[in-house]
């Protein structure tokens, strides 16, 4: 595709359902990072992979969250036993290069809107 | 922790520059200074990046200062579609790589 495609856009769950967000980024690139932004903040960093790798998860706010990009392109956050402060605006990003450089750009997809209720 | 400090909002007349303010005191000197911009209900996009050059592309140019603790990115001719959050950010390393990190950035309005 042209671009990042998310799904589905909006998500509504009970809370303690889980819920898998599903991330397809740009073919051949490299790096994809999962953000978490709550309304009116800006994004929250929450994990990063090179490849199949997941380089970083520093940013997973708790063990019931989980990322995975089993062949290196699509990747699936998936979150267990959903909260209501997990409700917020799930972005993937994706970039060409290996995240250890520090000039390439990062191309967005529109997010996924969790709500818990 | 983000390492930029931005205004919370801003506002602009159409047709007008728009000069967006961006401290990054600490930045240090292989780190990236980028801008992206989100308009309600989308992702960010990508505007702008630099290291210590000016910059200028299609949308924005990019001015940083000489000691690179601040840059101003200009939207010459703003317009009512510019009307969006504009993020500055650098490049964080952990664990080897650069992670984005962003902040709450400037809340941007155009008004005609």
């Amino acid at each position: 595709g042209a671009g990042v495609s998310q799904s589905p856009r909006y998500k509504v769950a009970k809370r303690g359902q889980d819920v898998a967000l599903r991330c397809d980024p740009i073919s051949g690139h490299v790096s994809l990072f999962w953000y978490q932004q709550a309304l009116g903040q800006g994004p929250e960093f929450l994990t990063y992979f090179q490849n199949e790798a997941q380089l970083d998860k520093s940013g997973l706010p708790s063990d019931r969250f989980f990322a995975e990009r089993p062949e290196g392109s699509v990747s699936t956050l998936k979150i267990q036993r959903t909260q209501q402060e997990d409700s917020a605006v799930y972005l993937c990003a994706s970039s060409l290069a290996v995240g250890g450089r520090g000039d390439e750009k990062l191309f967005f997809g529109s997010g996924t809107q969790l709500s818990v209720l | 922790d983000a390492k930029t400090t931005q205004p919370p909002s801003m506002d602009c007349a159409e047709g007008r520059a728009a000069n967006l303010p961006c401290n990054h005191s600490t930045i240090s000197g292989n780190e990236y200074v980028y801008w992206y911009r989100q308009i309600h209900s989308q992702g960010p996009q990508y505007i702008i990046h630099g290291l210590k050059n000016n910059e200028t592309n299609e949308m924005a140019s990019l001015i940083i200062t000489e000691d690179r603790k601040s840059s101003t990115l200009i939207l010459p001719h703003a317009t009512l579609r510019d009307t969006a959050v504009y993020y500055c950010i650098v490049r964080e390393t952990s664990g080897g790589s650069y992670i984005p990190t962003f902040g709450r950035g400037t809340s941007l309005i155009v008004h005609p």
